[in-house]
């Protein structure tokens, strides 16, 4: 089955510098990769996602980028700030997915915005 | 606005004793989710439905049962809680099994003591 690795756990930045967070992912039948943010005390929250089809898609100040061939994608912030202090979950399943396909989430990373 | 709400907000139980949490969608979504929230293990599913009278069981079901009355409910019911249930809980939505956000509720806190 599918196995979706996120790195780092943590992450803390400056306000303004930019924030990486790297998600791999086992099954090359997987098509669709979504982002969550989830803020303290709230569900998680979809800020972007992408398909296999594109290899980059872009939100202000978010960006997700995909790489098929390594199987790996991930969520770029640019410019952060402190709202943007949070947990981000990857996540990855097929858009045409059967009853024993899951949506597999990463651990989850921990991103702090430093004043 | 179509919304997924969760209730309780926090609850704590004792050992044994059976609990229900309920999730209540607005959205009109066939594909009902509910995970369980832990540290250093992310958001693992407990059990799923994609439709009235269907269910099926995640990663981490036993302990656990879903039934499924109608589009709009999806209750989470520990049969006998156990301190390891101890966890926040989420429920979710989506329009379609895999390639589709999920829309996901608050959360339960619930403590078993």
């Amino acid at each position: 089955g599918e196995n979706v690795e996120q790195h780092p756990s943590t992450l803390s930045v400056q306000e303004g510098d930019s924030a990486v967070i790297k998600c791999t992912y086992s099954d090359s039948a997987s098509n669709y990769f979504p982002w969550y943010k989830q803020e303290l005390g709230k569900g998680p929250q979809l800020i972007i996602d992408i398909r296999s089809n594109v290899g980059e898609k872009k939100d202000q100040r978010i960006a997700v980028t995909l790489n098929k061939t390594a199987k790996h994608f991930s969520l770029h912030i640019t410019e952060t700030q402190p709202e943007d202090s949070a947990v981000y979950f990857c996540a990855a399943s097929k858009m045409r997915a059967n009853r024993d396909d899951k949506i597999i989430f990463g651990k989850g990373t921990r991103l702090h915005i430093l004043p | 606005d179509a919304e997924i709400t969760q209730s309780p907000r926090h609850k704590i139980t004792e050992t044994g004793r059976q609990v229900t949490l309920a999730c209540h969608q607005t959205w009109n979504h066939n594909n009902m989710f509910w995970y369980r929230q832990d540290l250093g293990h992310g958001l693992r599913l407990i059990h799923y439905s994609y439709g009235v009278q269907d269910t099926n069981k995640g990663e981490v079901s036993d302990g656990y049962s879903v039934s499924r009355s109608n589009t709009e409910d999806l209750p989470l019911t520990l049969e006998s809680a156990a301190s390891s249930q101890t966890s926040v809980y989420f429920c979710a939505s989506s329009v379609s099994p895999g390639g589709s956000p999920l829309h996901f509720g608050n959360g339960t806190r619930l403590t078993v003591t």
